[in-house]
């Protein structure tokens, strides 16, 4: 069975700086898909990133990277320059191979930027 | 805008009632998920439909139902609701093939709430 861990309930980050959200996951499949989305307080889901398991280079789109470490079977959200609009629960979920299967989520993360 | 949408946006209802919620999936995509995400329970995985077929179950009730039509929109059937129902009940949708990067698109959520 498929499992996402997110370890951290809460996290605050001063305005401009860095920050990483971090994500374990668990799976036997030697195929899978690894998704960051964020949840602002309006509710609705934002997808931010995937990562696949085969993918040689870590993804990056604009200010999110994502940190995998296959042997750690971690995932972890960096997000650079954090902007006060970045506050927000973010969700760490996986899916294995074929593409049209659910998504496992972790418990999420809230961020607080603080100007 | 996800391209997904959903209604009704907010629910109201009472105890031993039932009701529907609607999602129609971006143009072209033919899987359609239905995710709840409930504060005790996170965000969890309810049913998934490919072109009119049921595709995978999760955490489904029996007094939940879902189908999905030939114009593809699907819809979420609660009933015998119960205070524990009250939740927000996402859409999501992807377009098919078999690759594990296949993000899902989600609704705006309908919010449940059940007095």
């Amino acid at each position: 069975a498929q499992k996402i861990t997110q370890t951290q309930p809460g996290m605050f980050v001063q305005e401009k700086e860095a920050v990483t959200l971090d994500c374990t996951y668990d799976t036997s499949d030697p195929s899978y898909g690894l998704f960051w989305y964020k949840q602002p307080s309006s509710g609705e889901m934002i997808f931010l990133i995937y990562q696949g398991s085969y993918d040689q280079q870590n993804a990056t789109e604009g200010r999110y990277s994502l940190n995998f470490q296959k042997a750690r079977k971690s995932a972890n959200l960096v997000i650079s320059a954090s902007q006060l609009g970045d506050s927000a629960m973010y969700f760490c979920a996986m899916r294995t191979a074929p593409g049209n299967t659910p998504l496992v989520f972790g418990k999420g993360t809230r961020l607080s930027v603080i100007a | 805008d996800s391209g997904v949408t959903q209604t009704p946006k907010h629910l109201i209802t009472a105890t031993g009632q039932r009701v529907t919620l609607r999602c129609s999936p971006r143009s072209g995509d033919l899987s359609v998920y239905w995710y709840q995400q409930s504060l005790d329970q996170g965000l969890q995985f309810l049913i998934q439909y490919y072109n009119g077929e049921e595709r995978a179950k999760g955490n489904i009730l029996e007094r939940f139902s879902a189908q999905q039509f030939p114009d593809l929109h699907s819809e979420l059937n609660l009933s015998s609701l119960e205070l524990g129902d009250s939740a927000l009940y996402f859409c999501a949708s992807s377009v098919s093939g078999g690759s594990s990067s296949n993000e899902q698109f989600f609704g705006p959520g309908t919010r449940l709430t059940v007095l």
